[in-house]
């Protein structure tokens, strides 16, 4: 089984400022999903960014990158230029390709950005 | 695009009811959709993955017969919650998949429960 670990439970940041936030997992597999979710007061879901096991190539969208260290199983989150916006849970998340397709969700961290 | 529904996004009921939680996928035909129920502050738990015309595979420790999962059509999975007692009031999120096995899922805005 796999497992996803967010080693933060709260950050801070301020406005304009850049932030990371961390996630590791465990698996033992090689072909696999990885995913940053955002969770804003609304409580919806929404997408940030995807990384693709076998691409060596960090993802990036706009403000958001990810730093993907596959040998150290870690799946870090930089958002550059920090917005109020910002401000929610993020979630990384974790997925096998197959038709069950499950995500693995780590335990998230509470994002609040300052002013 | 790839826009999910989900409705009611707050019910609040009495002990004993049944509540019927509905998840469509607006633009899209989504064969797989799951669901999940978070608790303040914790992460999403998966309940049970719903397949368009086959049974509901859930999750070790959820109970069948306590959410019904029904996906009649390509558009909509439904979840009842029978009986609903006060321990089952959570936020309910629903999500679907498009296509293959390797998109990203999309999500409802949720659906808090509360039951009294």
């Amino acid at each position: 089984a796999q497992t996803v670990t967010q080693s933060q439970p709260e950050m801070s940041v301020q406005e304009a400022e850049t932030v990371t936030l961390s996630c590791t997992y465990d698996t033992s597999e090689s072909n696999y999903y990885l995913f940053w979710y955002k969770q804003p007061p609304s409580r919806q879901m929404i997408l940030v960014i995807r990384q693709e096991a076998y691409k060596q190539q960090n993802a990036t969208e706009n403000r958001f990158s990810v730093n993907f260290q596959k040998a150290a199983k870690s799946f870090s989150l930089k958002i550059s230029d920090s917005q109020l916006g910002d401000t929610a849970m993020y979630f990384c998340a974790f997925m096998k390709p197959g038709t069950a397709s499950k995500l693995t969700f780590g335990t998230g961290t509470r994002l609040q950005v300052t002013l | 695009g790839a826009v999910v529904s989900q409705h009611p996004s707050r019910v609040i009921c009495k002990s004993g009811t049944s509540v019927k939680i509905e998840c469509r996928s607006l633009d899209f035909q989504a064969t797989t959709m799951f669901w999940y129920r978070q608790f303040p502050k914790q992460s999403l738990m998966l309940m049970a993955t719903s397949n368009e015309g086959s049974k509901a595979t859930y999750e070790q420790g959820v109970e069948k017969d306590k959410f019904l999962i029904n996906h009649a059509s390509l558009t909509l999975s439904t979840l009842t919650v029978t009986s609903a007692h006060p321990e089952d009031s959570s936020f309910y999120i629903c999500s679907a998949k498009i296509g293959s096995s390797n998109q990203p899922q999309h999500f409802g805005d949720g659906t808090r429960l509360s039951i009294l």
